[in-house]
Parts: structure tokens; C-alpha cells; sequence
């Protein structure tokens, strides 16, 4: 298994472009997360899925958008890149159903400059 | 007020001692996660627990559900233990969306 595997690690945008940072877990599970991580900072929801299909906002979701096509992949899409995403981004997932003790496996994050 | 609150910020230790890092929070649901993030940057879990104590190798991890409150110990703590400790509190129905303290820094000097 590779569990979460993020794409690319490290990316350099220019205020405005758009890109999307890819996610993919081979565990089947049906809960995947976005959060960012910023110096000082916790880490922070920005978007999540409870399944194809369904996903929903976090703590901080503006300016990104999400979809879920399949079990795998989580895609996070930045609509017009802004210094303010600048961040880490780390993809998350885990199984249901939602006691609040299953283990979280997170990617190896994304680390995003934005100039 | 933050919502989940860890301490100490940064602690340096001697290799060998015994390590306590706390976690209080004010929301969430009845369990709290500890997550270790390597100075790589990768995140690992290591508890998940709604009462009580649990044990892995040197780590311990308990809680008061009613003080809202938990605690990380390492006994016998060595260098690669170093890393960024962090505590997480799920706050939906889903038990999955998680406020997360802002992290505790350790170093274990050899």
C-alpha cells in the first residue's frame, strides 16, 4: 500500500495562476480532508469529502474548491492563487463510520509559495 | 481563547528524561488524537483515545474527558524523538473534522 500520496511536493505560483494539488489514498477510505498548515498556526480544515460524490466546507475553504469523483482521489483545486495560500498542504484520510478514534493517515504535504 | 491549547510551546530535553506535553481543549467530542510530525514534516498518528490511558513503547497517552485535558508522556526519551507533537479534537458528527492545537516542539539532546 502507498496510503496518501500527494502531488507535487513543492510548487511556485505566480499571484493569480491556478492549480490543483492532487491527492490519492489506495486504502478505500471514505473520508479525505485538506488542511493547511501554517507557521504559528494549527492545522486547518479547508475542505472534505464523506464520500464519492459529497464533499463539504471546512474552517477556511475560500478560494479552493474540491471534488470527488472516486474513492481514491481528492483533488484540490486553487482558483486564483494568492500570497495568502501561501502554506503547507497535507491531505488526509481515514475509514468511517465516525467515533472519532479512527486513525488518520496523512499525505506528505505540499509545500506551496505563492509570489 | 483558543480552542485546543498545548504546553509546554518548546521543550528541550536531556536523553533519557522523562517528557510530559499537555493538551486542554474546549470543544469537541468525547476522544482526542495525538499526532507526531517528523521535522521532515510528515505526520504520523500515535493515540487515539476517549478515556482513560494508553500505551505505546515509551509513549503514554491519557485523558480527563470531564477537565478536558490530555497528556503525552515519553519516558526514556532519545534524539529521534524529536519532533512536533500535536493534539487534535474531532468536532462533528462525523468524528472526523478536527480542531488541532498549535503543536509542541521537542528536542531531545544526546
Amino acid at each position: 500500500n502507498a496510503g496518501v500520496t500527494q502531488t507535487p511536493k513543492f510548487q511556485v505560483l505566480k499571484t493569480g495562476q491556478s492549480m490543483t494539488l492532487q491527492c490519492a489514498q489506495d486504502m478505500n477510505h471514505e473520508y479525505m480532508s485538506w488542511y493547511r498548515q501554517d507557521p504559528g498556526m494549527g492545522l486547518r480544515l479547508i475542505h472534505y469529502s464523506v464520500g464519492a460524490g459529497i464533499t463539504d466546507q471546512g474552517e477556511v475553504p475560500n478560494g479552493y474548491n474540491v471534488s470527488r469523483s472516486t474513492t481514491e482521489d481528492f483533488p484540490l483545486r486553487l482558483l486564483s492563487a494568492a500570497p495568502s495560500q501561501t502554506s503547507v498542504y497535507f491531505c488526509a484520510s481515514s475509514s468511517m463510520p465516525g467515533q472519532g478514534l479512527e486513525t488518520q493517515y496523512f499525505g506528505p504535504g505540499t509545500r506551496l509559495l505563492v509570489l | 481563547k483558543n480552542e485546543v491549547e498545548q504546553s509546554p510551546q518548546n521543550l528541550t530535553a536531556q536523553e533519557g528524561e522523562f517528557i510530559t506535553i499537555n493538551c486542554s481543549y474546549s470543544v469537541g467530542i468525547s476522544a482526542l488524537h495525538w499526532l507526531q510530525q517528523h521535522p521532515g514534516g510528515g505526520i504520523v498518528s500515535l493515540f487515539m483515545l476517549s478515556s482513560g490511558k494508553k500505551k505505546h513503547g515509551r509513549l503514554i497517552a491519557t485523558i480527563n474527558i470531564q477537565e478536558k485535558h490530555s497528556s503525552l508522556h515519553i519516558t526514556a526519551s532519545h534524539p529521534r524523538d524529536s519532533a512536533v507533537y500535536i493534539c487534535a479534537v474531532p468536532t462533528d458528527n462525523y468524528g472526523q473534522n478536527f480542531v488541532f492545537g498549535p503543536g509542541t516542539r521537542l528536542s531531545v539532546l544526546p
